[in-house]
């Protein structure tokens, strides 16, 4: 069975700074996708970044991006330029290319942005 | 695109009784999810239906819950002699799977159960 660990509970970032939350994962599988969703406080949860297994190229979207390491099984997520509406719970999660598209979701890291 | 919408947003019940809450997912999609996510964790998958058939269903979902998609447009997923254990946010999902299109899944705002 898949499994996402998220190691970090908590992170704090200064408003305009960089931060990156990690992200592992352990699979058997070739194929997959892993996603990075925001869920903020009361709120619904949202799709941030998506990356393909088979992509090489690290995806971005705006001020995120992600630097996935596939032998490591390593997927973890850049915020540049942080926003006060940053700050949220981010969620890691793995699903696979064949079996029932499931979501595998980490722990979830609490992120802080201070001004 | 209404987005994903789920009813009620909440509910508190006594143990022992009986609730259903009810998912629309976004009306083309034919894959609809449920997870439920307990206070500081990450959703945990419970079921998924693809149009009206129900694929798979993991062992969190005990005997006292089922779900149904009928004619694969809303779900419905009932929770029978609540205990405290099964309080926690349900989440509904959805996406659009075919031969051309893997489309991450989108989710609602969620049903957060108590139970008394």
């Amino acid at each position: 069975a898949q499994t996402v660990t998220q190691s970090q509970p908590e992170m704090s970032v200064q408003e305009a700074e960089t931060v990156t939350l990690s992200c592992t994962y352990d699979t058997s599988e070739s194929d997959y996708y892993l996603f990075w969703y925001k869920q903020p406080p009361s709120r619904q949860m949202i799709l941030v970044i998506r990356q393909e297994a088979y992509k090489q190229q690290n995806a971005t979207e705006n001020r995120f991006s992600v630097n996935f390491q596939k032998a490591a099984k390593s997927f973890s997520l850049k915020i540049s330029d942080s926003q006060l509406g940053d700050a949220a719970m981010y969620f890691c999660a793995y699903r696979s290319e064949w079996y029932g598209n499931k979501l595998v979701f980490g722990a979830g890291t609490i992120l802080r942005v201070k001004s | 695109d209404t987005g994903v919408s789920q009813n009620p947003r909440h509910k508190i019940t006594k143990r022992g009784q009986n609730v259903t809450f009810r998912c629309d997912p976004i009306s083309e999609h034919n894959r609809l999810y449920w997870y439920r996510q307990t206070l500081g964790q990450g959703p945990e998958f419970l079921t998924y239906f693809q149009n009206e058939a129900q694929l798979e269903k993991s062992r969190l979902l005990s005997d006292r819950f089922s779900a149904e998609r009928p004619k694969g447009s809303f779900s419905t997923l009932e929770i029978q002699r609540t205990e405290q254990g099964d309080s926690a946010m349900y989440l509904c999902a959805s996406s659009l799977v075919g031969a051309v299109s893997n489309q991450p899944q989108h989710f609602g705002d969620g049903t957060r159960l108590s139970i008394l």
